[in-house]
């Protein structure tokens, strides 16, 4: 069964460094997600594409934050400098289309600023 | 920030039992799905009811939707201890874009 895979799966960073995760959503997903989930809290959106193209991305810190999908597959999520606040999962998730409505998550990058 | 409530944040129960997970949302939605996470993994999709639909069965689940009052409810019966999980409602408003609530957590004992 076709997952969507994201690495690295940990990451220890200290604060003021720049990290990136990246994600391959499933074949064929023309929608990509990148969701921050706080421990505890439900995850919520970062920004999304469609193919290549941004779509939204109104939650996403842009002082600090970057994403980019430049083939519209695979995508990395960049934050420079991390601050102690970044500390959280990063899920990617991936639609067939913005009509289809579920969406497949990764398995997660949990990140821990020091 | 999010949008809505869900209810009871924890839940344990004993193996056999039911577990009814509620969510309340505050804006107009196109259709509310529920998703699962076990402990430090990916969410998983469970079921999605419109919101034309006033209820959904999916093996051991039943969603309902209420939507003049803006509620949904999430019935898992005869529950196992490999249920154990979190659970969370999400709305979907415009542009396919979810708004996640704080989850369940609920606990199986065998």
């Amino acid at each position: 069964e076709a997952e969507v895979a994201q690495s690295p799966r940990y990451k220890i960073t200290e604060k003021s460094q720049a990290v990136a995760f990246w994600c391959d959503p499933i074949s064929g997903h023309a929608t990509l997600y990148w969701y921050r989930q706080i421990l505890g809290q439900g995850p919520e959106l970062l920004v999304q594409f469609q193919d290549e193209s941004v779509v939204d991305d109104s939650q996403l810190p842009k002082d600090r934050f970057s994403a980019e999908r430049l083939k519209g597959v695979d995508s990395t999520l960049k934050i420079q400098p991390a601050e102690l606040g970044d500390s959280a999962m990063y899920l990617c998730a991936s639609s067939l289309s913005r009509t289809q409505e579920t969406q497949y998550f990764g398995p997660g990058t949990r990140l821990l600023v020091l | 920030s999010q949008q809505g409530e869900e209810d009871p944040q924890a839940l344990s129960i004993q193996e056999g039992e039911n577990a009814t997970m509620n969510c309340s949302y505050k804006t107009s939605i196109n259709n509310l799905q529920w998703y699962r996470q076990n402990s430090g993994r990916g969410l998983v999709h469970l079921i999605l009811i419109r919101s034309n639909e006033r209820e959904k069965h999916s093996g051991r689940l039943r969603v309902t939707l209420d939507t003049s009052k803006k509620s949904s409810s999430l019935l898992i019966t005869a529950s196992r201890a490999a249920d154990t999980a979190s659970y969370f409602c999400a709305r979907e408003t415009s542009g396919s874009r979810l708004t996640f609530g704080e989850g369940t957590q609920l606990t199986v004992n065998p």
